[in-house]
């Protein structure tokens, strides 16, 4: 059974750092594109990372520079490492398999603030 | 970057009537190497992750109820929920996964009316 569960999240001030973990199980994180996807409270979805089964990496352009996505596959897990946190940030972090994703996370909130 | 544009923002359909969601590409998603359309259609319910219904643009997920179709090609693409019922209420998006980044659309807001 293939399951994906984030974890990480939590309140964190203008500028700080968090990084969020993506543990699966039922599949090799290296046989598949996992990617972050995110919510900000009340609004849609936002695309924001990717890393391809041959450990290439894409960010939108909002956090470009200041997130980076990776993997473990010894421990099966992908992350987020996300810097310079900013207030428009805060939102629920999604993990999900492949180019169309039919398997996600519950998700992790990150909230962003002082 | 593509940009998505789904139409409309929200809409409110009677139980038993047609759903019809747009979603317009600003470029092409069609690879003409494979002849298939990298666009995606997903379900979101308040509190739940979003649940894959459509894939290559017409393409229907396994247990998806078959009143859920995807339709068009290139850059204009449909969601039809042919006979809308209660639990369909829910923001649908459609994403597309033609390049290296991927977008999804603003999402289109579905009611009973």
């Amino acid at each position: 059974e293939v399951q994906v569960v984030e974890s990480g999240g939590g309140l964190v001030q203008p500028g700080g750092s968090l990084r969020l973990s993506c543990a699966v199980s039922g599949f090799t994180v290296s046989s598949h594109y996992m990617n972050w996807v995110r919510q900000a409270p009340g609004k849609g979805l936002e695309w924001v990372s990717i890393i391809f089964n041959d450990g290439s990496t894409y960010y939108a352009d909002s956090v470009k520079g200041r997130f980076t996505i990776s993997r473990d596959d010894s421990k099966n897990t992908v992350y987020l490492q996300m810097n310079s946190l900013r207030a428009e940030d805060t939102a629920v972090y999604y993990c999900a398999r492949d180019s169309y994703s039919r398997y996600w996370g519950q998700g992790t909130l990150v909230t962003v603030s002082s | 970057d593509i940009v998505m544009t789904q139409s409309p923002d929200s809409l409110a359909v009677s139980l038993g009537e047609r759903a019809t969601i747009n979603c317009k590409s600003s470029q092409s998603v069609f690879y003409s190497s494979n002849n298939k359309n990298y666009l995606a259609w997903y379900q979101q319910k308040p509190g739940q992750p979003p649940k894959l219904l459509i894939y290559w643009a017409s393409t229907r997920e396994s247990g998806v109820p078959d009143r859920f179709s995807g339709s068009g090609s290139g850059t204009d693409f449909t969601l039809t929920i042919s006979s809308l019922q209660a639990e369909d209420v829910a923001v649908y998006y459609c994403q597309e996964y033609y390049g290296s980044l991927y977008t999804f659309g603003q999402g289109t807001k579905l009611e009973i009316k």
